[in-house]
């Protein structure tokens, strides 16, 4: 598998590996966090969601890792396909409150070869 | 299909005409958002709404741009006197109650606008 340590704003694997992928949050209070697929010419899929309360939370083929300290979010994707090929997003609620609005990180485009 | 519906899909306009885009939430969503996204950008906050009430706007939104959602339904965002700079995809999300895992926003799959 590949990771990024930093942001990165692309990722290229193959097949059959895992991909890790990196945002940093913007703000402490932030309580939610959502990570989104985009792909070209669609609007953002919803893949995977964790509280602050969490440190990690697992989907299918799916895993989020939350680390509050360094205000760090990662996705990983178990045996990436050529279907996850698209734009990755996290986003945050950066206050807390339910009303407010996502705020997205800069996306990182994951590129899957065959 | 995530069950919010923006419409038209494309819309290519020439510079200094108005434009109206239209969302429909998902039917028990009380809370809608207006997006806008550029080219290798990821979505920025425009304005949101809970139910009928307008509750947050973005200092991208100026004085041409107007938002309503008057039975607190679907909901429109007006482009006045379009601008080349305005070319962008707009995205509407809604979001039911509360807060945390399971309270996901939903997106449409976005009008993209052209000003010409």
């Amino acid at each position: 598998g590949e990771s990024v340590g930093l942001h990165l704003p692309t990722l290229s694997v193959q097949e059959g590996d895992n991909s890790i992928i990196n945002c940093a949050y913007s703000n402490s209070a932030s309580d939610y966090f959502i990570w989104y697929k985009q792909e070209s010419g669609k609007g953002p899929q919803f893949i995977i969601d964790i509280r602050s309360n969490m440190d990690k939370r697992q989907g299918q083929r799916v895993t989020v890792l939350l680390n509050k300290t360094v205000k760090h979010l990662s996705l990983q994707i178990a045996a990436t396909q050529p279907g996850d090929s698209a734009v990755y997003f996290c986003a945050e609620n950066p206050s807390g409150q339910a009303g407010t609005a996502l705020i997205f990180g800069k996306g990182t485009t994951l590129s899957v070869s065959s | 299909d995530t069950g919010v519906s923006q419409d038209p899909r494309h819309k290519i306009t020439k510079r200094g005409q108005n434009v109206t885009f239209r969302c429909d939430p998902i039917s028990e969503h009380n809370r809608l958002y207006w997006y806008r996204q550029t080219l290798g950008q990821g979505p920025e906050f425009l304005t949101y709404f809970q139910n009928e009430a307008q509750l947050e706007k973005s200092r991208l939104l100026s004085d041409r741009f107007s938002a309503e959602r008057p039975k607190g339904s679907f909901s429109t965002l007006e482009i006045q006197r379009t601008e080349q700079g305005d070319s962008a995809m707009y995205l509407c999300a809604s979001r039911g109650g509360g807060t945390g895992v399971g309270t996901e926003a939903f997106f449409g799959q976005g009008t993209r606008l052209t000003v010409v």
